[in-house]
């Protein structure tokens, strides 16, 4: 049972362009989310998180939408640059879940010169 | 300052050995967690040490099992590996009990033969 989707596998985007990732869930319990960016043959890297109370949250390039409706977020990334081509896990937590993050399976992002 | 720190890097193992992997976190930091990541999936949760306690399991079976040191350092352990159990092992530190903006380290990668 997937509850975390991330449905696109890939995307490419040119440099300097916005770069918009998605991410669906199931669980309506789920009340804080984060996106995590990873390099190959190294760690997930924490990048933003938004709480379920807000609907979007900024840090520099990196914007998070929530819509708790739709049970969507979105990753907006401007402008995107070629060391933003990583791979992208949006991961959602319950408040008395144990603690534990539940991950999607990620998005590859390419952004092209 | 160190991160967070696992070893071995890569390990190779036959079907039916016993593993185990370990991992230092960041001074400081009295929680880790342990995530397992098949390839082309996103992370899974197996356990949430906090203050040498467990305070969260993810559905694995009871050959996983895991312990945090005095140092808060942790061990996660596996018995009887099957091919399935073929996959990156991360390892992930806090400095509270709560998963965000917790630090990763680059991981394990373990492969059953």
């Amino acid at each position: 049972d997937q509850q975390v989707k991330q449905n696109s596998p890939s995307l490419s985007v040119q440099e300097g362009r916005i770069s918009i990732l998605n991410c669906d869930y199931t669980n309506s319990m789920f009340d804080y989310f984060l996106w995590y960016k990873k390099y190959p043959a190294e760690g997930p890297t924490f990048l933003i998180s938004i709480s379920s109370i807000k609907d979007k949250n900024e840090d520099g390039r990196f914007t998070v939408f929530l819509n708790k409706s739709a049970k969507h977020l979105s990753l907006h990334i401007v402008p995107s640059q070629p060391g933003d081509s990583a791979v992208y896990f949006c991961a959602a937590s319950l408040t008395g879940g144990g603690n534990k993050l539940t991950f999607g399976t990620g998005t590859q992002l390419k952004v092209e010169l | 300052d160190a991160g967070v720190t696992q070893s071995p890097t890569h390990l190779i193992k036959t079907r039916g050995q016993h593993v185990t992997l370990r991992c230092s976190p960041i001074s400081g930091h009295k929680s880790v967690s342990w995530y397992q990541q098949v390839l082309g999936q996103g992370p899974q949760f197996i356990f949430q040490y906090y203050e040498k306690e467990e305070r969260g399991r993810g559905n694995f079976p009871d050959r996983f099992s895991a312990r945090q040191f005095p140092n808060y350092s942790s061990e996660l352990n596996v018995n009887a590996l099957l091919l399935g159990d073929s996959a990156l092992y991360l390892c992930a530190s806090s400095q509270q009990g709560r998963n965000y903006g917790y630090t990763f380290g680059s991981g394990t990668r373990l492969t059953v033969v």
